[in-house]
Parts: structure tokens; C-alpha cells; sequence
């Protein structure tokens, strides 16, 4: 059974750095091929990708957040961490860990496993 | 404003069908077969509901289906029940410089 689980603080200020954490279990980033991200959606908003890093860990970023992002990480401790520079209120938003999956047909170009997602408030 | 547009409210009665609709351009809905739309009940994650314009995953109601023509992409519900009740949100592989983009929500409210 495959769960993401985020975890992380529910409040910054204006400027501070976010380190989100992706806990992940019923798959492994080391011997399987399959990619990590993070999602977000602001209140009442559009969902928006963020980041990606693969088993190989090559790393994918949102061109318009990509100064602002880093991905890494822990294949013995099934986590993926991003970090987030320079908060600001308009990151507001629920952020949700997702599963990248590779079938026979290739790369697949949806989610099926997302976290439960956490909710990050930022303050000014 | 999303990169795909979709309507921002549909209503039906149980029983109907409805059609959610997701327009985008030749990058990315009308140039890909990756069309998927997430169903989002309040305060949960995204569902996965259909995959690559027209697949159901695995124990999603065949009651779920959907299409595309040109850069429109299209989820229709039918025989609706108040479960349905959420928000749905199309998404696409897009060639431009981000992979995926996602539509703006439709709130589909069950009368």
C-alpha cells in the first residue's frame, strides 16, 4: 500500500525559508523508477506543481518558483524535503506531496497517490 | 488566472448528467493525449478520476467519463448522486516550460 504523508510547520513570516517533508512508504526512490513531488493550491485556488525529483535524482522545478526551490532526498529514510525561500503571504496554500510512476507505456502524466496535503499560512 | 479555463460552478439533479468543460490551447490539451481530472471533496486531497482524456482508474464508477475534441477537454457525470458533490479540476501535459498545468475548479453542486 503506498502513503505520502507532508509534515512540516503550519505558520511562517514574510521571508523565512519553508522545509516541507514528505514521508513516503510502499515504494522505494532507490530501486524503483519513480519521481517525488509537491503540489500547492491557495485557498479556493487552482492546483500549481512545484517541484520533482526522481530516483536518480535528477530534479525538475517550476520555472516561475525555481529561484526560490530546492528538492531533495533521503532514500533510507523514504523522505522527500523541499525547501521554499523567501515566504511570502501569496504562498499561502495547501501543499501536497504526490507520486510520479513509470508503467510499460512510460511516464504516466497524472497523480494517483497524493498526500493529505498540510496547510502552510504565511504572515506579513 | 489558470492556464486552462473551466466554468466555475455547474449544477444537476440526482439522476442527471453533467459536463464539466476545460479549454486550453494546442500545447497543451489539444496537443496531448494527458488530459486528467482530479474530484476534491472540502478540506481532502485530489481523487484521480480519469487519466489520458478517456481511462478510469481502477475502482472509479463508470459513471465518470471523458473527451476531447480539439483543445477542449470534457467530464461528463451522469446519473448523478450527492456524492458527486466537489469540486473537479482538469489537468495537462503541456510542452511549455512547466509539465503540467491545472484548471481553476469546477464546483459541481448536486440540487
Amino acid at each position: 500500500q503506498i502513503t505520502l504523508k507532508e509534515s512540516g510547520p503550519t505558520l511562517v513570516k514574510s521571508t523565512q525559508t519553508l522545509t516541507l517533508t514528505c514521508t513516503f512508504s510502499g515504494f522505494s526512490l532507490i530501486t524503483s523508477e519513480v519521481g517525488v513531488g509537491w503540489i500547492r493550491q491557495p485557498p479556493g485556488k487552482a492546483l500549481e506543481w512545484l517541484a520533482l525529483i526522481y530516483w536518480n535524482d535528477d530534479k525538475r522545478f517550476s520555472p516561475s518558483l525555481k529561484s526560490r526551490l530546492t528538492i531533495s532526498k533521503d532514500t533510507f529514510k523514504n523522505q522527500v524535503v523541499l525547501t521554499m525561500t523567501n515566504m511570502d503571504p501569496v504562498d499561502t496554500a495547501t501543499y501536497y506531496c504526490v507520486l510520479r510512476q513509470r508503467s510499460s507505456s512510460g511516464w504516466s502524466n497524472y497523480f494517483v497517490y497524493w498526500g493529505q496535503g498540510t496547510l502552510v499560512t504565511v504572515s506579513s | 488566472q489558470s492556464a486552462l479555463t473551466q466554468p466555475a460552478s455547474v449544477s444537476g439533479s440526482p439522476g442527471q448528467s453533467i459536463t464539466i468543460s476545460c479549454t486550453g490551447t494546442s500545447s497543451d490539451v489539444g496537443g496531448y493525449n494527458y488530459v486528467s481530472w482530479y474530484q476534491q471533496h472540502p478540506g481532502k486531497a485530489p481523487k484521480l478520476m480519469i487519466y489520458d482524456v478517456n481511462n478510469r482508474p481502477s475502482g472509479v464508477s463508470n459513471r465518470f467519463s471523458g473527451s476531447k475534441s480539439g483543445n477542449t477537454a470534457s467530464l461528463t457525470i451522469s446519473g448523478l448522486q450527492a456524492e458527486d458533490e466537489a469540486d473537479y479540476s482538469c489537468s495537462s501535459y503541456t510542452s511549455s516550460s512547466t509539465p503540467w498545468v491545472f484548471g481553476g475548479g469546477t464546483k459541481l453542486t448536486v440540487l
